[in-house]
This record gives C-alpha cells, structure tokens and sequence, in this order.
C-alpha cells in the first residue's frame, strides 16, 4: 500500500491564481481530511469528508473548496490564492472517522505552498 | 479557553532522562485521545493512542485525566532519536482537533 500520497510536494503560486492539491490512499478509508499547519498555528482542519459524495467544513474552510466523488481521492482546490495562504497542507484518511481510539488517522507527507 | 493547549517548549534534556508532557483540552465530551509525533518537515505520525486507564508502549506512557480535562506523555530513559515535536489530539466528534505541540530536543 502507498497508503495517503499528495502531490504536488511544492508549489509556488502569484496571487489570484487557482490550483489544485491532490490526495489519494489506497486503505480504503471512509475518512478524508485536510489541514494546514502554520508556524506556531498548529495544525487546523479545512474541510472533512466521511464518505464518497459527503463533505463538510472543519475550522478555516474559507477560501477551498472540496469534492469527494470517489473513496480514494480528496482534492482541495484552491480557489483564488492569497498570501495568507501560504502555509503546509496535510492530507489525512482513516477508516471510519468515529474518533475511536483505534482509529488511527493516517497523514500525506504535505504540500508545501507558498503564495507571492 | 483553547480547545486544546501545549506547551511549546523546547524541552532540552539529555540523553537518558525521563520528560513529561502535559495537554489540557476544553471539551468534556471528547471521547479519544492520541499522542502523534512530528519530525521536523515531515507529517504527524500516531505515537499511541490514550486510553483510560492509562497505557504503556516501550518506554512511552500515556495517562487520561478526566477529572481534570488532560492527558500526558512519559518518555524514559531519551533517546537521541526521540527529539521532535509532540502533538496531542482529541477528538470529541468526527473531528480530530490537535494542540500546537510540544518540541523535545534530546542531546547527547
């Protein structure tokens, strides 16, 4: 198993512009989600999905947006980018998303995204 | 309040010595608690999860406060090795909500 992969691994953007992250796992995950981390911000959620067609917003969902058509895969795009956000994006899977403590949530390896 | 609070450090000890985090959390509903670790330009990774009655993996132990709204991490006896960041997670819904995380820096 690969298990959560992103991509791209860097990007740079100029304001105003579009993109989008990918993620994808291979564990079968009903569970998705993404977090940005920034310098002494911690880790916070942006968007969740709990299964295939169902999303929701977690904590800073302004400006992304996210679609869930299949189990493997959680895009977030990036609608009109800004300095602010400029940060490290996570992805992460999990079975069932219950909280349970053997729930383990799995993380990507990031994207790093920088906004000029 | 913070849902989730740390305390950033850094935590220098040296190599061989037992250091305890603390993590406080807001929520009285939240139902799973997790230690992940962060090396430094990586992702989070699960240590152990936190269970009621306490846990023990190696030399980690994880301990639940209910009454007191915390958990804790024991490392004994530090490794090199273990210098990273240290993040609590609780999660008191379908949402996993992490504390900013606590840097340990091991030296020899």
């Amino acid at each position: 198993n690969a298990g959560v992969t992103q991509t791209p691994k860097f990007q740079v953007l100029k304001t105003g512009q579009s993109m989008t992250l990918q993620c994808a796992q291979d564990m079968n995950h009903e569970y998705m989600s993404w977090y940005r981390q920034d310098p002494g911000m911690g880790l916070r959620l942006i968007h969740y999905s709990v299964g295939a067609g169902i999303t929701d917003q977690g904590e800073v969902p302004n400006g992304y947006n996210v679609s869930r058509s299949t189990t493997e895969d959680f895009p977030l795009r990036l609608l009109s980018a800004a300095p602010s956000q400029t940060s490290v994006y996570f992805c992460a899977s999990s079975m069932t998303g219950t909280g349970g403590s053997t729930d383990t949530q799995y993380f990507g390896p990031g994207t790093r995204l920088t906004v000029l | 309040r913070k849902e989730v609070e740390q305390d950033p450090g850094p935590f220098n000890v040296p190599e061989g010595a037992t250091v305890a985090f603390n993590c406080t959390y807001s929520n009285s509903a939240s139902q799973s608690f997790f230690w992940y670790r962060q090396d430094c330009r990586k992702e989070p990774k699960l240590l152990m999860s936190v269970y009621s009655s306490g846990n023990e993996d190696g030399r980690f132990t994880a301990q639940l406060n209910r009454a007191s709204q915390y958990i804790s991490l024991l490392i004994r006896d530090s490794k090199l090795s273990d210098s990273a960041t240290y993040l609590c997670a609780v999660n008191p819904s379908f949402t996993l909500t992490f504390g900013k995380g606590t840097m340990l820096l091991v030296s020899p």
